[in-house]
């Protein structure tokens, strides 16, 4: 199938180990921000959203930590399984939600 | 299977062919979205439907692309004049709106022109 991870960067962590992926977004006007996960031939999958009055939400297994003064957004990935490995998408709209801008992506790798 | 279905899911043309794709989104969903998607980089937004009115274009939709959602359900994307460099995974995502915003993803048409 398709890889959609070429030359993106990548994340190796040991199954079991809690995992950290970091994303930087541009837009001081962006309202709403959410987490996907893409695997190989696939569309994203929805993970996880945040609005922007909020600063933390949580998942099953996930969280997601959003810090409007610096423009970053994290997802966290807890006891980190096999079929966590994929690339992970940031990716934020205005209020209006006309429009979504995506981050380039970072290839999970969970090693057995 | 998130219920957002696109045709076909492969498709390769000679440049200068015109090429259409098709999505089906989740029914009854208000809002749909297409986007460009090459190897090894995050989706590119191209287009966005509120119903069949086409709100939004990125500067990216060229004079060549063009999109309808003709009754607010299904939607089309036509390229005309195809080039090497349109050559990516088109894909297409659909949400309920009314303060429900998670997007479906359909699982993308494969582009290939020769």
């Amino acid at each position: 199938g398709e890889s959609v991870g070429l030359h993106l960067p990548t994340l190796s962590v040991q199954e079991g180990d809690n995992s950290i992926i970091n994303c930087a977004y541009s837009n001081s006007a962006s309202d709403y921000f959410i987490w996907y996960k893409q695997e190989s031939g696939k569309g994203p999958q929805f993970i996880i959203d945040i609005r922007s009055n909020m600063d933390k939400r949580q998942g099953q297994r996930v969280t997601v930590l959003l810090n409007k003064t610096v423009k970053h957004l994290s997802l966290q990935i807890a006891a980190t399984q096999p079929g966590d490995s994929a690339v992970y998408f940031c990716a934020e709209t205005p209020y209006n939600f006309n429009k979504f801008y995506f981050g380039s992506g970072t290839k999970l790798n969970v090693k057995p | 299977d998130t219920g957002v279905s696109q045709d076909p899911r492969h498709k390769i043309t000679k440049r200068g062919q015109n090429v259409t794709f098709r999505c089906d989104p989740i029914s009854e969903h208000n809002r749909l979205y297409w986007y460009r998607q090459t190897l090894g980089q995050g989706p590119e937004f191209l287009t966005y439907f509120q119903n069949e009115a086409q709100l939004e274009k990125s500067r990216l939709l060229s004079d060549r692309f063009s999109a309808e959602r003709p009754k607010g359900s299904f939607s089309t994307l036509e390229i005309q004049r195809t080039e090497q460099g349109d050559s990516a995974m088109y894909l297409c995502a659909s949400s309920p709106g009314r303060s429900q915003e998670t997007q479906y993803f359909g699982p993308g048409t494969r582009l290939l022109v020769l």
